[in-house]
């Protein structure tokens, strides 16, 4: 079973305000993804890290951002929440490269934004 | 354009019975090919990853084929159970950079009745 963790499993919120999904993992993979899914569809990659200091933005333009100060955490914000970002938050690290590596997942974080 | 298609969007079947879930993609130059199990609310969890070379791969009851010349792979579920009621999604990877790139397809959303 994948060491990888997020908080909150679900959070409402109201527009405008500030929150963070924290993210860690215990594996000690450099490599931490953020994905972004939607019901009955794909999973759109929307931040990712290959190391400390280290983030990009992935394919799906997001309001989001990120930080990875230790090798463990991966938390994103979203300083003014829409309704337009209530969706599932998927973290995910990787032991190797996106292509040869396994992809452990974790249990994502439901957002709602009324 | 680089796209995964899985077939059939939903399938329902009686526990014990044998299915079939399709991917198709166009994906290249390609890597490897992986199939996720997701349950409702959860994170993904791999069951193959299969590379070009490989076509059958077997996790217990899961048996992945792939075919790299026609570009399709199969998840095939063996005597199902109730617990593998859950979204199935086929996942592949390219090598056209040093990093490469995920394509995840929409899933398959089985549910196995009593």
């Amino acid at each position: 079973e994948a060491d990888i963790y997020q908080t909150p499993r679900y959070l409402v919120i109201g527009t405008g305000k500030k929150i963070t999904l924290e993210c860690s993992q215990t594996m000690g993979h450099d490599k931490m993804y953020w994905y972004q899914q939607d019901p009955g569809m794909e999973l759109h990659l929307i931040h990712y890290s290959y190391g400390v200091n280290s983030t990009e933005k992935g394919d799906l333009s997001s309001e989001s951002t990120v930080s990875r100060i230790r090798t463990e955490h991966f938390p994103l914000t979203l300083e003014s929440a829409r309704p337009s970002h209530t969706s599932q938050y998927l973290c995910a690290s990787s032991d190797g490269g996106a292509v040869t590596g396994e992809l452990f997942f974790g249990e994502g974080s439901r957002l709602t934004v009324l | 354009k680089n796209q995964v298609e899985q077939s059939p969007q939903s399938l329902i079947i009686l526990e014990g019975k044998n299915c079939t879930l399709q991917c198709n993609y166009t994906v290249s130059p390609f890597s490897n090919l992986r199939w996720y199990k997701q349950d409702t609310g959860r994170g993904p969890v791999s069951l193959t990853i299969m590379t070009f070379s490989e076509n059958t791969k077997s996790n217990g009851r899961y048996t992945a084929t792939l075919d790299a010349d026609t570009k399709q792979s199969s998840l095939h579920i063996t005597a199902s159970q109730l617990s593998d009621s859950a979204s199935y999604i086929c996942v592949v990877s390219d090598r056209g950079s040093t990093l490469g790139r995920l394509y995840f397809g929409r899933g398959t959303q089985l549910t196995v009745w009593p």
